[in-house]
């Protein structure tokens, strides 16, 4: 089946811990993006890429990055210097148009 | 600067009645126009865009009107089932990229 898979569904770390979401596509779409959703904040955009070896920051990049070494596989690394962590966090493709989004990540930092 | 706004964080409705969902807009660049509805602990599903070429897309139960001078949209259904029960997020883009910009979303719940 083509989709989008993110892995975990549920992740739990401690404050100070660097942790990495993941994110895959079989979609053969271009362009991958990654969002974060907060109660009665809609979905912010941190990080997208519209093609390998290239992205760009979002409207909250800051204690973030990513990587796009494969058209595929687009990884997003929360690091210790983002200071409110605990999110909904989505990955989303498309080549033009709607974006398909995954299943999702629930993280939680304690 | 909240570009994509969406007033209403929930609307209650009655099983087989209309379902109304507003969006308002205030970027003139924006082209395209999209809703995405969104249960709980899962990732947004597409429903219906419309270019603003259009001022009106129908597919089924779901309709969207876009109202250019008035940067305004909404999402019609009817009628409302209680599977509909969901957020609902409006999103739009300008240009040819594929950079959306979201709305906060609005809590749809359809009663018995």
């Amino acid at each position: 089946d083509g989709g989008i898979t993110q892995s975990p569904k549920y992740l739990f770390r401690k404050e100070g811990q660097n942790v990495t979401l993941s994110c895959e596509q079989n979609l053969n779409h271009d362009a991958m993006y990654w969002y974060r959703q907060d109660p009665g904040q809609g979905l912010r955009l941190i990080y997208y890429s519209q093609i390998v070896n290239d992205f760009q920051k979002g409207d909250i990049a800051e204690g973030y990055s990513v990587s796009r070494e494969k058209k595929e596989s687009f990884p997003l690394t929360v690091t210790s210097a983002q200071k409110n962590p605990t999110a909904f966090y989505l990955c989303a493709s498309s080549i033009v148009g709607e974006q398909y989004f995954g299943p999702g990540t629930r993280l939680t930092v304690t | 600067d909240q570009q994509v706004k969406q007033n209403s964080p929930s609307l209650s409705v009655q099983e087989g009645r209309i379902s109304i969902l507003n969006c308002d807009y205030t970027n003139s660049m924006f082209d395209y126009f999209l809703w995405y509805k969104k249960y709980p602990a899962e990732g947004p599903t597409f429903l219906i865009s419309i270019s603003s070429i259009k001022d009106k897309n129908e597919d089924g139960r779901f309709t969207v009107f876009l109202n250019k001078s008035a940067k305004h949209l909404s999402l019609h259904i009817v009628p409302s089932q209680p599977g509909d029960s969901a957020v609902y997020f409006c999103a739009a883009k300008a240009g040819g990229g594929n950079k959306l910009t979201f709305g906060t979303g609005t809590q749809l719940k359809v009663e018995l």
